[in-house]
């Protein structure tokens, strides 16, 4: 079984720039979250989806939204980039939207703000 | 402050010894996990915990859930340099139910 896809690995984008990042579940998870992780703050919960709907969001400004289409798959975007959105953005799937199902994880999307 | 805290925030061990790493939550847990992480890569799960008292093991690493302490602990027995590595702890709380948080991580370097 295929695990968590998420492309591109590296993205390099300047400042003011907006950039979209894919995310392909395990095959069956309809669950799909997106996290932010940097040095400093850690790993940091961006929003969950389930079925095609946001289920939860984090603490995040407008500028990061999301997406999910009929076959699972999700796309995260962030508008105006800043320096600060430097960061590991990883994408972790689970069958359900049950907290009690552990999420697999891919390797992530690095993306540098020049 | 953070609701899930780590302790060591780093550890450096020879090959061979054991080692132990602290999860404690400032609210009611539900579920508890375990992941390790390789620098820039994704993370890896290593365990869930969900009942008071319960004890899981994997090759020479066991995790357990004290539900009264609200607290988790990942120990390593006879420690390889395969176990370096960041390792997580992930929770649903009492005011994250519908969402897994993550501890700020714990480094694990093993000395050949």
């Amino acid at each position: 079984k295929a695990g968590v896809t998420q492309t591109p690995r590296y993205l390099i984008k300047t400042r003011g720039q907006q950039v979209t990042l894919s995310c392909s579940p395990i095959s069956g998870h309809r669950s799909v979250s997106w996290y932010q992780q940097t040095p400093g703050q850690g790993l940091q919960f961006l929003f969950e989806y389930f079925s095609e709907t946001q289920r939860n969001k984090g603490n995040f400004p407008g500028r990061f939204s999301g997406r999910q289409f009929s076959n699972s798959r999700s796309e995260m975007n962030v508008s105006t980039l800043e320096l600060g959105d430097s960061a590991l953005y990883l994408c972790a799937s689970s069958p359900g939207s049950n907290s009690n199902q552990p999420q697999h994880f891919g390797d992530g999307t690095r993306l540098s703000i020049l | 402050s953070q609701e899930l805290e780590q302790s060591p925030q780093s550890l450096i061990v020879q090959e061979g010894k054991n080692l132990t790493i602290n999860c404690t939550s400032s609210k009611t847990l539900y579920g508890l996990y375990w992941y390790k992480q390789k620098y820039g890569e994704g993370l890896i799960f290593l365990m869930m915990l969900q009942k008071g008292g319960e004890e899981k093991s994997h090759e020479k690493i066991t995790a357990k859930l004290d539900e009264k302490k609200q607290q988790s602990s990942l120990h390593i027995t006879a420690s390889q340099p395969s176990h370096a590595g960041i390792y997580l702890c992930g929770a649903a709380t009492k005011t994250s139910y519908d969402k897994v948080i993550f501890g700020p991580g714990t480094s694990l370097s093993v000395i050949p």
